[in-house]
């Protein structure tokens, strides 16, 4: 089962708007993490939040963490026609056997020009 | 240099046949995964590696056998394929709780 859900499945905005997602999940985790992935392409990191960590900058990007609620967002602000992409969540679970690295379902950002 | 590295990029291939993707990263990374992403963009994992110990393996058949010869590689040998294994197969290497570095990706076709 899919541990992240990333909700809106798709988004569609103007260039120089924000776009905004957010991801929820079910278990307790060591960090959280944002992946992009252009169409055809591999993924390229984003950003990794800490479970002890609330807010995290990086250019463009802002990555909240809400531990009790159990969900994130990401913000991208004046958002450009190459941020065209899908966006996922994954979570480094914590578990005995190990670190699983589980991915949402995706959110589709169209950024028209 | 690449730091997680899969080949080949694409592969064609007919019903019933023994194929195997391979993968290696030069990051001295204990932990390995394999992802496969279906038509709907999905990302599941298959199999996790731990210093050449499988650690998890998500319910994949039994035809799907990862083999990690050393720490450095993940390979991923798939027999009798069926068309349902058509799909984008990622490899990516970890280390504790950093970041995942990710392969450019296998695209499979089943025909």
């Amino acid at each position: 089962s899919q541990q992240g859900e990333e909700d809106p499945q798709a988004l569609s905005i103007q260039e120089g708007e924000n776009a905004t997602m957010n991801c929820s999940y079910k278990t307790s985790i060591n960090n959280l993490q944002w992946y992009r992935q252009n169409s055809g392409r591999g993924l390229v990191h984003l950003i990794l939040i800490r479970s002890n960590e609330r807010e995290k900058h990086s250019g463009r990007l802002r990555v909240t963490l809400d531990t009790s609620k159990k969900s994130s967002s990401l913000l991208i602000t004046a958002s450009r026609a190459a941020d065209t992409a899908s966006y996922f969540c994954a979570t480094d679970a914590i578990s005995a056997a190990g670190n699983k690295l589980t991915f949402g379902g995706g959110t589709r950002v169209l950024v028209k020009p | 240099d690449t730091a997680v590295s899969q080949t080949p990029k694409y592969l064609v291939t007919q019903m019933g046949n023994d194929k195997s993707i391979k993968c290696e990263q030069n990051l001295g990374h204990d932990t390995m995964y394999w992802y496969k992403q279906d038509s709907k963009k999905f990302l599941k994992i298959m199999f996790s590696y731990n210093n050449k110990e499988l650690i998890i393996n998500e319910t994949v058949p039994n035809r799907f056998s990862p083999k990690s010869p050393d720490k450095a590689h993940l390979n991923l040998h798939i027999n009798s394929l069926e068309l349902g294994d058509s799909a984008v197969y990622f490899c990516a290497s970890s280390q504790g709780q950093s970041r995942a570095f990710f392969g450019q990706g296998t695209r499979l076709t089943v025909v």
